[in-house]
């Protein structure tokens, strides 16, 4: 199993600028989730998901769209990229009450 | 709605002695607690949880941390610690809703710097 992958690793975006942070499971995990991690603030939850076809907002949802079309799946759109959103985001996966398993992660910077 | 407080941002230690990282939590309801450690430039990973049970949970690499339900804590301990041990970790805790894709929350992280 290749776990939880996320793609691209590093990213450098312009003010304005859509883009969209990709995530895949191969582990059939039904919940999957996005966080941002910025210094000083720990991880803070963007997104959720429960199933496919099944999403709700985190702590910090503005800015940010998700879709579950599949279970392995689990996209991060940034509509109109700012500053603000510069940061490390790590998607995550688990089924059950089992342990989450997280990504590498993807750098992003927003100039 | 859960919360959970890492009460040092920072931990100096010199490598063999032992450390214990703090952890609060704030929920009205029975809470699930984890402890997860990020090595530089990697992801996070499960040191050790709590979902019921014995209140002291053993981890991986040596860690155990025990649950205090009267004052709402999740101490990480570690008699003895290596260089290898610096890394940041985080405390995060979920309510019963765990069980069904329930959120996961998690504190700002205590930095463990180890010194020879």
């Amino acid at each position: 199993n290749a776990g939880v992958t996320q793609t691209p690793k590093f990213q450098v975006l312009k003010t304005g600028q859509s883009m969209t942070l990709q995530c895949a499971q191969d582990m059939n995990h039904e919940y999957m989730s996005w966080y941002r991690q910025d210094p000083g603030m720990g991880l803070r939850l963007i997104h959720y998901s429960v199933g496919a076809g099944i999403t709700d907002q985190g702590e910090v949802p503005n800015g940010y769209n998700v879709s579950r079309s599949t279970t392995e799946d689990f996209p991060l759109r940034l509509l109109s990229a700012a500053p603000s959103q510069t940061s490390v985001y790590f998607c995550a996966s688990r089924i059950g009450r089992g342990t989450q398993y997280f990504g590498p992660g993807t750098r992003l910077l927003v100039l | 709605a859960q919360s959970v407080t890492q009460l040092d941002s920072q931990v100096p230690v010199f490598e063999e002695a032992p450390v214990e990282l703090r952890c609060n939590y704030s929920s009205s309801v029975s809470v699930y607690l984890f402890w997860y450690v990020q090595y530089p430039n990697q992801g996070l990973q499960l040191l050790l949880k709590y979902l019921s049970g014995s209140t002291l949970v053993k981890g991986i690499n040596g860690f155990e941390a025990e649950f205090n339900k009267s004052q709402t804590s999740f101490h990480l301990r570690k008699p003895s610690v290596h260089i290898s041990d610096t890394a940041e970790y985080f405390c995060a805790v979920s309510g019963p809703q765990y069980n069904q894709g329930g959120k996961l929350i998690f504190g700002q992280g205590t930095e463990l710097s180890v010194k020879p």
